[in-house]
């Protein structure tokens, strides 16, 4: 069975640019979960969907957004690329909305570099 | 705010144990996971308390103590395989996400 797959592996900004970054969840699992790992700062999160709804959002400015397709999969968009967000983020999934026993499995990351 | 701590960096020798600690404050979980992440990959799932005691999956345990605030990770027989950053995290029911530590990185030495 595939496990969480992100893509791209690596991607290369400009300040002010957008980007893109896609995750596909395992088969089944409707919650997907994005984080940001900066050097030093551990996983941040950012955003948490779930059913197609943005369910909740950690502490990051307005221009980091995404979205959740019919088929789970999902999006995550940053605008007004600073430098600061040069970091790897890092896509999970889990069975329904989240719980305390509800175990969240991670994709690779994407490695997003800013110049 | 929900704050978890663990130490930055940890040494240990082939062959021996070693005990990875973590601690946070007592209001906020009520479930506390472990992932190990080598550099570059992705973190994958250990183990995870929701009860106090200790909870046993081959080499690696892990223990919890709700009132204490309290965690290890526990790894015997260590290979050269184990070096890598293995993070603490704590949950919770509801709309709340995982809230990770900043991870502890293990170097298993010859």
């Amino acid at each position: 069975e595939a496990g969480v797959t992100q893509s791209p592996t690596h991607l290369i900004k400009t300040r002010g640019q957008q980007a893109t970054l896609r995750c596909s969840p395992i088969s089944g699992h409707t919650s997907v979960y994005w984080y940001q790992q900066a050097l030093g700062l551990g996983l941040q999160f950012l955003l948490w969907y779930d059913e197609g709804e943005e369910r909740n959002r950690g502490n990051f400015p307005p221009r980091f957004s995404g979205r959740q397709f019919p088929n789970y999969s999902s999006e995550l968009n940053v605008n007004a690329l600073e430098l600061e967000d040069s970091a790897l983020y890092l896509c999970a999934s889990s069975l329904r909305a989240f719980t305390a026993k509800n175990i969240q499995y991670f994709g690779a990351g994407t490695r997003l570099s800013v110049l | 705010g929900q704050n978890i701590d663990q130490p930055t960096e940890m040494t240990a020798t082939e062959g021996a144990i070693v005990q990875i600690n973590c601690t946070y404050q007592t209001s906020g979980f009520n479930g506390l996971f472990w992932y190990q992440q080598h550099a570059g990959e992705a973190p994958t799932f250990l183990s995870y308390n929701v009860l106090d005691g200790l909870e046993e999956k081959g080499r690696f345990s892990s223990f919890l103590s709700r009132s204490k605030g309290y965690s290890y990770l526990l790894l015997k027989e260590l290979q050269m395989k184990d070096s890598a950053s293995y993070l603490c995290a704590g949950g919770t029911s509801g709309n709340t996400p995982l809230v990770f530590g900043k991870g502890t990185r293990l170097s298993v030495i010859a």
